[in-house]
C-alpha cells in the first residue's frame, strides 16, 4: 500500500532563518506531488505542484521554493523565513493518471 | 474562476443530532467533488467523494450527493458522535486533468455528549 510521510512534525524557527521540510511517498511510482499551506483561521492553499523529477509549478508568488530531486521526494524550502510563513504545511500525492489526492500528517511551522 | 464556498463554523451539536454542512461550488465543466476531514493535530483524510452528477459518496455514516442543478455537495450525517468533532473541508478537483484541489475554508464541528 502507498504511504506518505513528512517531517519534521513541528518546527519553531526565527525570522530570517532557512527552512527545509521533506516529504516522501512509498509504494507508488511517478506520483503527482503537492505542497499545501493552512494558515491560522484560513483554508488550504496550494503552494507547489509537481508532475515529475525537477518539474515544479508554483501557484502563488511567495518566499518559498520547492524541489523534487527524486521521483518520490518533495522538499519545501526557504532561504529566509518571514513571520507570515507560519502555518500548517501539508504534503500530498495523487496517482500519475489522476484521481484522489492523499495527504501526509502535516508539519506545524512557527516563525518567531 | 473556480471556487468552493462552505458554511462558516463552528457547528455545535449534541451527540446523536443530525448534521448538515453546506457546500456549493462554481466551476466550468464537470469537476469531481470531495469532502476531507481533519481531526485535531492531524493531516487531512479523504472522507468521501463523487465524480459525476447525482453520485452519492458515503463513508462512516456520512454522505453527500453531487447536485449539478444546485451546484452543491452538502455533507450529512444522521447521528453524530463526539468522535466526529473535527474540521471538514469541501473541495473541487480534477479540472482539466490537473488533479489540483480547490478547498473551501473548512467548517469546524464540535459534538458534545
Amino acid at each position: 500500500s502507498q504511504t506518505i510521510h513528512q517531517w519534521p512534525a513541528t518546527l519553531v524557527q526565527p525570522v530570517g532563518s532557512p527552512l527545509s521540510l521533506e516529504c516522501t511517498v512509498e509504494g507508488t511510482s511517478n506520483p503527482n506531488l503537492y505542497w499545501y499551506r493552512q494558515a491560522a483561521g484560513r483554508g488550504l492553499q496550494l503552494l507547489f505542484y509537481s508532475v515529475g523529477i525537477g518539474q515544479i509549478s508554483s501557484e502563488v508568488p511567495q518566499n518559498l521554493s520547492a524541489s523534487r530531486p527524486q521521483d518520490r521526494q518533495f522538499i519545501l524550502s526557504s532561504k529566509k523565513l518571514l513571520l507570515s510563513d507560519s502555518g500548517f504545511y501539508l504534503c500530498a500525492w495523487s496517482p500519475d493518471r489522476g484521481g484522489t489526492i492523499y495527504f501526509g500528517e502535516g508539519s506545524w511551522l512557527t516563525v518567531v | 474562476g473556480n471556487s468552493v464556498t462552505q458554511m462558516e463554523g463552528p457547528v455545535t451539536l449534541s451527540e446523536e443530532a443530525f448534521l448538515t454542512i453546506n457546500c456549493t461550488y462554481t466551476a466550468t465543466g464537470y469537476p469531481s467533488l470531495f469532502w476531507y476531514v481533519q481531526y485535531p493535530g492531524e493531516g487531512l483524510q479523504l472522507l468521501l467523494k463523487a465524480t459525476k452528477a447525482d453520485d452519492k459518496g458515503s463513508n462512516k455514516g456520512f454522505e453527500a450527493t453531487y447536485r449539478k442543478e444546485t451546484t452543491s455537495f452538502h455533507l450529512e450525517k444522521g447521528s453524530v458522535q463526539v468522535s466526529d468533532s473535527a474540521v471538514y473541508f469541501c473541495a473541487l478537483g480534477a479540472l482539466r486533468g490537473t488533479d489540483k484541489l480547490i478547498f473551501g475554508t473548512g467548517t469546524r464541528l464540535q459534538v458534545f455528549p
